[in-house]
């Protein structure tokens, strides 16, 4: 199975102010079609899980454009430019690569 | 809009069996694979099982591989999980998402989810 994990596990952040979550994988996502099986969900309080990010690097549909992911084979970043107070929440990468498709830990953001 | 409710959940003792309900509106469901994912409490997200738009093709995580069967009914725009010889571990919040997209077991982006049902096992 493909271990992913993220760093931190838990990050205070300042509206307004940056963030940046990390997730690794065990073996590369890259395929060989030169997209990475890699998303970003998040997890408001009392909510479900929402798409942030597909193929690593692409927004999905309504997100807003202060969310970027970037990285490549085993190593991913999402970044969040200015922090704003509902961008609370625990943050998970997920591989979607192969079978048992695996999360993340998950990082919680909080103010 | 998408919209996805489940159904089907509740308190259930160990060995017994429950079967969840997704019901999907707002997209053409049958092009579409969809996936189950579940929630323990307090816990982080655990894939459960993905099933193709036509469901020939099915997968499932190892903790419930001979136990749970995933199934849809494309004229009834639903989707199922049937959940056999439960255990205390499987006592999580579940939810349906839909996959926006889906290719020889490789997916990308889980981008629409219900509001999840509890499932709790205990004696």
């Amino acid at each position: 199975d493909i271990v992913m994990t993220q760093s931190p596990l838990s990050l205070p952040v300042t509206p307004g102010e940056p963030a940046s979550i990390s997730c690794r994988s065990s073996q590369s996502l890259l395929n060989s079609n030169g997209n990475n099986y890699l998303d970003w969900y998040l997890q408001k309080p009392g909510q479900s899980p929402q798409l942030l990010i597909y193929w690593g690097s692409n927004r999905a549909s309504g997100v807003p454009d202060r969310f970027s992911g970037s990285g490549s084979g085993t190593n991913f970043t999402l970044k969040i430019s200015r922090m704003e107070a509902e961008d609370v929440g625990v943050y998970y990468c997920m591989q979607g690569l192969q079978t048992p498709y695996t999360f993340g830990q998950g990082t919680k953001l909080d103010i | 809009e998408v919209q996805l409710l489940e159904s089907g959940g509740g308190l259930v003792q160990p060995g017994g069996s429950l079967r969840l309900s997704c019901a999907a509106s707002g997209f053409n469901f049958n092009i579409h694979a969809m996936t189950w994912v579940r929630q323990a409490p307090g816990k982080g997200l655990e894939w459960v099982s993905t099933t193709s738009g036509n469901a020939f093709d099915t997968y499932y995580a190892d903790s419930v591989k001979g136990r749970f069967t995933i199934s849809r009914d494309n004229s009834k725009n639903t989707l199922y999980l049937q959940m056999n010889s439960l255990r205390a571990e499987d006592t999580a919040v579940y939810y349906c998402a839909k996959v926006r997209g889906y290719s020889y077991g490789q997916v990308w982006g889980f981008d629409s989810w219900g509001q999840g049902t509890l499932v709790t096992v205990s004696s």
